[in-house]
């Protein structure tokens, strides 16, 4: 009964080009969605969120999209480097979980030099 | 200028021997967490503190425990481990529960391994 679901395990993406993340959830009363980011031997870092009000939210390179309809959100990397390759984890959030935090099993980007 | 430590990071227990992992925090924040992820797999969720405030969750198994002696400090106690619990736990902190006001900060991890 996973309720947030990230489908691709893993992701190899040419350094410049585009890195797209997908996360996926069950339940609507998520309403707010975050994406850490984790490199080896570190814990998760915060990277950037969105709210269930928005449909966009951009900090630099990295843009969340929220398509609330179909219960999906993705993450774009533009330009990705090297140095973005890491675990990427899609987490959501609500008052019915008490704003605790729901998270995806993760993605490993590599961006290949 | 570490901000949430756990120790040890590596921990080897054996089945049934009962094994506390030690979790750290320099930024005064309200709330501590305690995930286990096993390979993977999502981070769950097992409890948090509110200050002293204990907050269990409800599919978190009875032999996990934890102990919060002072706003620095939270201790992961598991009474008598099994092979499945082997595992990665993360412990994480936030000023408050409210996701989309705090973020949270995790450490590193300790890596638990039963034999």
């Amino acid at each position: 009964d996973q309720q947030v679901k990230q489908n691709s395990p893993s992701l190899s993406v040419q350094e410049g080009r585009i890195s797209i993340l997908n996360c996926d959830y069950t339940n609507s009363m998520f309403d707010y969605f975050l994406w850490y980011k984790k490199y080896p031997a570190e814990g998760p870092t915060f990277l950037i969120s969105i709210s269930s009000i928005k449909d966009k939210n951009e900090d630099g390179r990295f843009t969340v999209f929220l398509n609330k309809s179909a219960k999906h959100l993705s993450l774009h990397i533009v330009p990705s480097q090297p140095g973005d390759s890491a675990v990427y984890f899609c987490a959501a959030s609500g008052m019915e979980y008490g704003n605790k935090l729901v998270f995806g099993a993760g993605t490993i980007l590599r961006v290949k030099s | 200028d570490a901000m949430v430590i756990q120790n040890p990071r590596y921990q080897v227990t054996q089945f049934g021997k009962p094994v506390t992992l030690s979790c750290s925090q320099t930024l005064n924040h309200n709330v501590m967490y305690w995930y286990q992820q096993k390979s993977s797999q999502a981070p769950k969720l097992l409890f948090h503190y509110y200050d002293k405030d204990f907050n269990n969750e409800a599919d978190t198994p009875d032999n996990f425990q934890s102990r919060r002696p002072n706003t620095s400090f939270c201790f992961l106690d598991i009474r008598s481990p099994g092979l499945g619990d082997a595992a990665m736990y993360l412990c994480a902190t936030s000023r408050t529960l409210a996701a989309y006001q705090e973020t949270q900060y995790f450490g590193p991890g300790t890596r638990l391994l039963v034999l």
